[in-house]
């Protein structure tokens, strides 16, 4: 089964940017992936942000978007606010539609 | 509005057997997946699999295959995760989820003798 990489942990400033990325053992992600993109907080049912690469909810705050970048999937928050503090996952779908989820990111607003 | 509601938290024995459920409702429930993600305590999520409604076609992730069953009626567009013998490592959250990113609010499933 493929593996899916995240950074464990990454801190940006209030009001600054920060990308987060999404790699995969089997080579370049695409958007036959689908990537999807959520946001967990502590207590809470994950969030979705962007599924099938960037396409975002009406509930996505416009200061995220994703994409595809050097082989990657990747969620880039621009404009970072307090309650961004989260844990964050991308979930890519291989072969089948058998999907796997990254190990998450856990983002520090500081 | 889409929404998925999962059925409510459940403590079960090691060996028993359960079955919980996801009923969509606000869409066409034949027009996604409905697809299992199970979070053990402390834990990331992990994807169980995932079911078209509208012919049942199933597909399990690996780890999870032949450790549940998912299944659909689509009659009442409720989608199922079920075991036949529970153990203690199935303690966790099961949510379910929608193609397009919509989620359910979660189960938990607490196993102990």
């Amino acid at each position: 089964q493929a593996v899916v990489t995240q950074e464990p942990s990454l801190t940006v400033s209030p009001g600054g940017t920060v990308t987060l990325t999404c790699g995969s053992s089997t080579g370049a992600v695409t958007s036959g992936h689908y990537p999807y993109w959520f946001q967990q907080k502590p207590g809470q049912a994950p969030r979705t942000l962007i599924y099938d690469t960037s396409d975002k909810h009406s509930w996505t705050p416009a200061r995220f978007s994703g994409s595809l970048l050097g082989g990657k999937a990747a969620l880039t928050l621009s404009g970072a606010q307090p309650e961004d503090e989260a844990e964050y996952y991308c979930l890519l779908f291989y072969s089948g539609l058998r999907g796997v989820f990254g190990g998450g990111t856990k983002l520090t607003v500081l | 509005e889409v929404q998925l509601v999962q059925s409510g938290a459940e403590v079960k024995k090691p060996g028993e057997s359960l079955k919980i459920s996801c009923k969509g409702s606000g869409y066409s429930f034949t027009n996604y997946w409905i697809g299992w993600v199970r979070q053990m305590p402390g834990k990331g999520l992990e994807w169980m699999g995932l079911i078209y409604p509208g012919d049942s076609d199933t597909r399990y992730s690996p780890s999870f295959q032949g450790q549940v069953t998912i299944s659909a009626d689509k009659s009442i567009s409720t989608a199922y995760l079920q075991w036949s013998s529970l153990r203690a490592s199935d303690t966790a959250i099961y949510y379910c989820a929608r193609g397009g990113g919509h989620w359910g609010q979660g189960t938990l499933v607490t196993v102990s003798s």
